[in-house]
């Protein structure tokens, strides 16, 4: 089955740009979607199909997908976006959801 | 608005079974693939089981295939998740999720707050 591999964490400070890496098999030809959790709540999607950004969602938020490594990037970072952050893809030859292990982002 | 509502869960003995449903509102569920997602404590999010708009199409996870069984009630905004044979490897809170799918992809927009299944003897 697909596989999905995300760094456990990801440190930055305030206003910096912190960036969250999914790596899986040629994952650019696959659409990516992200996911952010905070502790106690159900996760929130914050980019669909690699790049796009729900309504609501900051425009700090941005995603890009190439090669064998998706990329969620968070621009600006504030306390606020502290939080887990999951990578997900579908697979369209087994017709399974694939979730990454998630990262955890710290605002230092 | 969209909603999603699951009840069902609870304590069970390893071996045991249960069913945890997922009542829908603020949409027309047979329009919407579901899906059901489940967290161990402190674990990422695993996809556990979809269904098609008009439930004639299920998939699973290798971790529950031949346990689980998943199933929609579209008249009745309902949607089901039966859960047999549980072991401790089964306990995690049990998200249900309204899909967003394309013939390229398919993502969750919505989720419920989940409810918590624990497998103990």
């Amino acid at each position: 089955s697909y596989v999905l591999t995300q760094p456990p964490s990801v440190s930055e400070a305030p206003g910096k740009t912190a960036r969250v890496t999914c790596g899986g098999t040629n994952i650019g030809s696959k659409s990516v979607h992200w996911y952010q959790q905070k502790p106690g709540q159900a996760p929130v999607l914050v980019i669909s199909y690699d790049s796009d950004r729900p309504s609501g969602i900051p425009e700090r938020f941005s995603g890009s997908n190439s090669g064998n490594t998706a990329t969620l990037t968070i621009s600006r970072v504030e306390a606020g976006d502290e939080a887990d952050y999951y990578c997900q893809v579908w697979d369209n030859r087994s017709d399974h959801w694939v979730f990454g292990g998630g990262t955890k982002l710290t605002v230092l | 608005e969209v909603q999603l509502l699951e009840s069902g869960g609870g304590l069970v003995q390893p071996g045991g079974s249960l069913r945890v449903s997922c009542a829908a509102s603020g949409f027309i569920l047979n329009n919407y693939a579901m899906t059901w997602v489940r967290q161990a404590p402190g674990k990422g999010p695993e996809w556990v089981s979809g269904i098609s708009g008009s439930g004639s199409r299920t998939s699973y996870a290798d971790s529950v295939k031949g346990r689980f069984t998943i199933s929609r009630d579209n008249p009745g905004n309902t949607v089901y998740l039966q859960m047999n044979s549980l072991t401790a490897e089964d306990t995690a809170v049990y998200y249900c999720a309204k899909g967003e799918c394309t013939s390229s992809s398919c993502y969750v927009d919505y989720w419920g707050q989940g409810i918590l299944v624990t497998v103990s003897s």
